[in-house]
């Protein structure tokens, strides 16, 4: 059964970069099957998609955060990574990384089957 | 300000049944696959229904999900008091920003 469990400082300084790592258990990020994916979510607010990465490489990111955003992912490691940048207040949330599940047949299907318990990460000088 | 909208909640009574809509666009509902999430309070989002009526496996089907147009409804029968949660719903946005979206989330609460 595959779990995703995310690491990192839980405590940032602003203007500083925010710096995640999910590590993948029971399955592997090189599958060619899915697309790791970032999700935060604010403090009494909702869910705000961040972005996801293939096992090749390839990204996509929310457009309101992709000037500030980068997901790399390590397969030697069995882990993928979240940057953020100049990191503020209001980048204050709980994070979860998810396994997601992207692919177009006659339509678009996009949806995370499994996800991390999730790292608070605060703001604050 | 969510793509998607959602009621902030909804009620119900232990065994009734409730519905929780959920509105977007042509870019993103309107051409695109639905999910539906479940998040217990304090734990991370389970994933209840994928493409717009799929249950994965465990998930009862006392669940179901279905989707009209440009909107998506996430329909719960037999309330059980452990159903209060908060629930969103998530699709692809194909317009020019090509993202990930969810809805604002709805609070079910089991009267």
């Amino acid at each position: 059964q595959v779990q995703l469990q995310e690491s990192g400082p839980g405590l940032v300084k602003p203007s500083e970069t925010l710096s995640l790592t999910c590590t993948v258990s029971g399955g592997s990020v090189s599958s060619g099957s899915y697309y790791w994916s970032w999700i935060r979510q604010p403090p009494g607010k909702g869910l705000e998609w961040i972005g996801y990465i293939y096992y090749s490489g390839s990204t996509n990111y929310n457009p309101s955060l992709k000037s500030r955003v980068t997901i790399s992912v390590d397969t030697s490691k069995n882990q993928f990574s979240l940057k953020l940048s100049s990191v503020t207040a209001a980048d204050t949330a709980v994070y979860y990384c998810a396994r997601g599940n992207w692919n177009y047949v006659y339509y678009y299907y996009y949806y995370m089957d499994v996800w991390g318990k999730g790292t608070t990460v605060t703001v604050s000088s | 300000q969510s793509v998607l909208t959602q009621p902030p909640s909804v009620s119900a009574a232990p065994g009734q049944k409730v519905t929780i809509s959920c509105s977007g666009s042509s870019s993103n509902i309107g051409n695109n696959y639905v999910s539906w999430y479940q998040q217990l309070p304090g734990t991370a989002p389970k994933l209840l229904i994928y493409e717009n009526n799929k249950r994965p496996s465990g998930i009862p089907d006392r669940f179901s999900g279905s989707k009209s147009g440009t909107s998506a409804t996430l329909g719960i029968t037999g309330l059980q008091t452990g159903d209060e949660a908060d629930y969103y719903c998530g699709t692809w946005d194909s317009s020019l920003s090509a993202a990930g979206v969810f809805g604002g989330g709805t609070k079910l609460t089991v009267l």
